[in-house]
């Protein structure tokens, strides 16, 4: 069974500083998935990265996924309120065209102003 | 251009009872993705559907869970003889190609009470 460890899972911090969310797996994704989920409404896409390696930019927002396909990063520069929410990762399994997702099990994040 | 539909939004149901959840796929989408997130986990897959057929239901449970999509009408999950474990959030996400994961459009999802 693959599965994603998304860490941290709980993350509270003041307005302004930076962050680094990780999800690692010991599988390979054909690509992998970064959502952020509001209370009461489902997961909306933020970034897909594809190839190993690539670096995807999102304003505050950067997303990394790993040379070797098996992990990826969310980073945040100078947090604001408006971050706060639940972020998701999910990876697509290797060879892909699977039409299905392998979640993590999430990283709430709340910044405080 | 109106999202993924989901409804009921909010279902109670008693121990025993039926529980139905449509999803109405966004205009244009053939594919339709159900997930289950129960309270303090992530989400995880349950079924892959297209038109009158089911693709892959790998992620479903083996009893009182089944799935159809047809030709007509919104798809719809079913759970029969409900219990307390299967309260949970459940989500649809469609999308326009074959098993295009990666261009998934979620519902605002059914939350499932069992009492």
């Amino acid at each position: 069974t693959q599965l994603l460890e998304q860490s941290p899972q709980f993350l509270s911090i003041q307005e302004g500083e930076n962050l680094t969310v990780y999800c690692n797996s010991s599988s390979v994704f054909s690509s992998l998935q970064w959502y952020r989920q509001e209370p009461g409404e489902g997961p909306v896409l933020l970034v897909t990265v594809v190839t190993g390696g690539e670096v995807k930019k999102l304003k505050r927002l950067t997303f990394q996924f790993g040379d070797a396909r098996k992990d990826s990063s969310l980073h945040i520069t100078a947090a604001q309120p408006g971050d706060t929410g639940l972020y998701l990762c999910a990876g697509e399994p290797s060879p892909g065209n699977t039409g299905k997702l392998i979640f993590g099990q999430g990283t709430t994040l709340q910044v405080k102003p | 251009n109106a999202g993924v539909m989901q409804n009921p939004r909010h279902l109670v149901r008693r121990r025993g009872q039926e529980a139905r959840l449509r999803c109405s796929p966004m205009k244009g989408h053939s594919h339709v993705y159900w997930y289950r997130q129960l309270p303090e986990e992530g989400l995880k897959f349950m079924v892959y559907l297209q038109k009158e057929n089911i693709i892959d239901e790998s992620g479903m449970p083996k009893e009182r869970f089944s799935a159809e999509f047809p030709k007509e009408g919104p798809s719809i999950l079913r759970i029969q003889q409900v219990v307390r474990g299967d309260s949970a959030a459940y989500f649809c996400a469609t999308s326009t190609d074959r098993n295009r994961a990666n261009v998934l459009t979620f519902g605002a999802g059914s939350r499932l009470t069992v009492l």
